[in-house]
């Protein structure tokens, strides 16, 4: 199994740019949940799904829209960058509310 | 909207001594989860509590779940160089209520 693997591993970007980040998992998993990390702002949930072709807000969703056609995958869509999207994204996977598997990160600049 | 504090956000220890760090949760929680992240690394799970008062232990790692379910720590005795990275609570109200991060606590050890 190769878990949750996310791609690009590093992204700049202009503002005004858009771009998806792609994310997908191998475990059939149910949950799939996306995530962006700031400094001394710990993990802020920005969409999350419960299965496919169902999708809801998290804390932080403006500036980014998710679909969810397959259980395996879960592509997170930037409409128009901003600096203040400049993070570290990290997409995760759980079979329920259990056990949270999360893949290696984007490293996102937006200028 | 659920609030999960967590203190300190930055902790120095020389190694050898012990560490706790601390969760507090602005609503009862159905289940509490601790992750470990790796400077440069992503989240990896350590664990779950469910039971009110509960206590899980893992080597030197002791995690307790407050009686009210809205409190949780997770103190390391002796600490090691491989335990550096930063600790996270997260959690939920149960169902398909979303999880909800602690902003984390950084540990660095002094060797």
């Amino acid at each position: 199994n190769a878990g949750v693997t996310q791609t690009p591993k590093f992204q700049v970007l202009k503002t005004g740019q858009s771009m998806t980040l792609q994310c997908a998992q191998d475990m059939n998993h149910e949950y799939m949940s996306w995530y962006r990390q700031d400094p001394g702002m710990g993990l802020r949930l920005i969409h999350y799904s419960v299965g496919a072709g169902i999708t809801d807000q998290g804390e932080v969703p403006n500036g980014y829209n998710v679909s969810r056609s397959t259980t395996e995958d879960f592509p997170l869509r930037l409409l128009s960058a901003a600096p203040s999207q400049t993070s570290v994204y990290f997409c995760a996977s759980s079979r329920g509310q259990s056990e949270q598997y999360f893949g290696p990160g984007t490293r996102l600049t937006v200028t | 909207g659920q609030q999960v504090m967590q203190i300190p956000q930055y902790q120095h220890v020389q190694e050898g001594e012990d560490f706790t760090t601390y969760c507090n949760s602005s609503t009862t929680l159905s289940n509490i989860q601790w992750y470990k992240q790796r400077p440069g690394g992503h989240p990896v799970f350590l664990i779950q509590l469910v039971k009110s008062g509960e206590v899980k232990k893992q080597k030197r790692l002791t995690f307790q779940f407050g009686e009210a379910k809205k409190n949780s720590s997770l103190h390391i005795t002796a600490t090691q160089t491989t335990d550096v990275g930063t600790y996270f609570c997260a959690g939920s109200r149960g169902g398909n209520e979303k999880l909800t991060f602690g902003t984390g606590t950084r540990l660095t050890i002094i060797p």
